[in-house]
Order: structure tokens, then sequence, then C-alpha cells
């Protein structure tokens, strides 16, 4: 049981380059969720999806896209990178809404923009 | 105001010591709570989940009044392997309506350092 996948593990681009960053979770859950984790500023939520086929803007959603085709994958497309791009992205996954099910997280990408 | 609070820390700390985190929350539509866990340069893991009644698993405690809108952890006999970054998480319960039902939303996490 993999849990939630992430690649790549380490990426480097350009300013105005674009990218997808991969999250593929094999455990069902209906959730998932991108953060962006900066120092001093914790985990902020980028977008999120409750299905297959919805999707919704989180806190910091500007720069970024994403679609959800399957429950598995979820991936997060960074239009062209800036500077302030530059962090550690982490996906995460849950179950359901309700109740007490925590999120598992992916072990993350750390981007750079130069 | 930040939806969740934590007191940033750092906590320094003796092996053997006992050591509280206290967060606050703001949002009410918030239905469950949990502590996480993140080692340097590591993933989340959840650590435990949050009970009104109180919850306890091994050295761990976790305490939730909702009518205060707290949440608190307690480490008892502080190992080095504790040191780590404890984060408050709250998650959006029903009443909070559309997609948001369901949604995390994090603390700045509490930096905790056991030493020998």
């Amino acid at each position: 049981n993999a849990g939630v996948t992430q690649t790549p593990k380490f990426q480097v681009l350009k300013t105005g380059q674009s990218m997808t960053l991969q999250c593929a979770q094999d455990m069902n859950h209906e959730y998932m969720s991108w953060y962006r984790q900066d120092p001093g500023m914790g985990l902020r939520l980028i977008h999120y999806s409750v299905g297959a086929g919805i999707t919704d803007q989180g806190e910091v959603p500007n720069g970024y896209n994403v679609s959800r085709s399957t429950t598995e994958d979820f991936p997060l497309r960074l239009l062209s990178a800036a500077p302030s791009q530059t962090s550690v992205y982490f996906c995460a996954s849950s179950p359901q809404g309700a109740g007490g099910y925590g999120y598992t997280f992916g072990s993350g990408t750390r981007l750079t923009v130069v | 105001r930040k939806e969740v609070e934590q007191d940033p820390g750092p906590f320094n700390v003796p092996e053997g010591a006992t050591v509280a985190f206290n967060c606050t929350y703001s949002n009410s539509a918030s239905q469950s709570f949990f502590w996480y866990r993140q080692d340097c340069r590591k993933e989340p893991k959840l650590l435990m989940s949050v009970y009104s009644s109180g919850n306890e698993d091994g050295r761990f405690t976790a305490q939730l009044n909702r009518a205060s809108q707290y949440i608190s952890l307690l480490i008892r006999d502080s190992k080095l392997s504790d040191s780590a970054t404890y984060l408050c998480v709250v998650k959006n319960g029903p009443n909070a309506g559309g997609t948001s039902y369901g949604k995390l939303t994090f603390g700045q996490g509490t930096i905790l350092t056991v030493h020998p």
C-alpha cells in the first residue's frame, strides 16, 4: 500500500516555466488537497477536491491550477513559475469529510524557482 | 486573527520533562480536531485525534474544550525522539457548507526540542 505518492521530490524551474506536480493515492480517498509550506507561514491550502470532478480554491490559489479527473490523481499545475512559488508542496488525502479522519500526506516536492 | 493559533515556541525541555502545548481556533464550523507531528524536512504525520472527552495515547494526552475553542496536547516523560514540530489542525464540519466541509486548517506549529 503506497499511500500518497508525490513526484518529483525535487525540482528547479526558471521563472516563467510551467510544470505539473503529480499526486496519486491508492486508498480510494475522496478528499485530496494541496498545501505549500514556507518558513514562518505554516501550511497553507492551495486547492482541494472533495471528489472526482469537484475542485475548489483554498487560501493561496493564484498561479496554480488543479483538476480531478479520477479519484486517484490530483495534479497541481504551475502556470508560469515565479520565485515566490519557491516552497515545499504537500499533497494529502482523506477518506471523507465527516468525523475524525485525519489526512495522509505525501512526502513533499521541494520546488525552487530561479 | 488566524483561524488556528499556537504558541510557536520553541520549547526546550530536558528528557523526562512534561510539556504542554495549547491551541485556539476561531471557526465555529470546526468539527474535528487533530495533532500532527512534523519532523524536519518531512511530511506532517497524524499524531492523534482530539475528542471532547479527552483522549490518551501512551505518553500523549489531548484535550478539547469546545466552549472555549481550545485544544491542548500534553507530553509526559519526554524522549529525545519527541523533538519535532507539533501542528494543531482543525477540520470543517458539515455546517461549513459546500466544498468547505472536510477542509483542514493548520496552526503554524510549535517547535519542541528535547535535550539530554
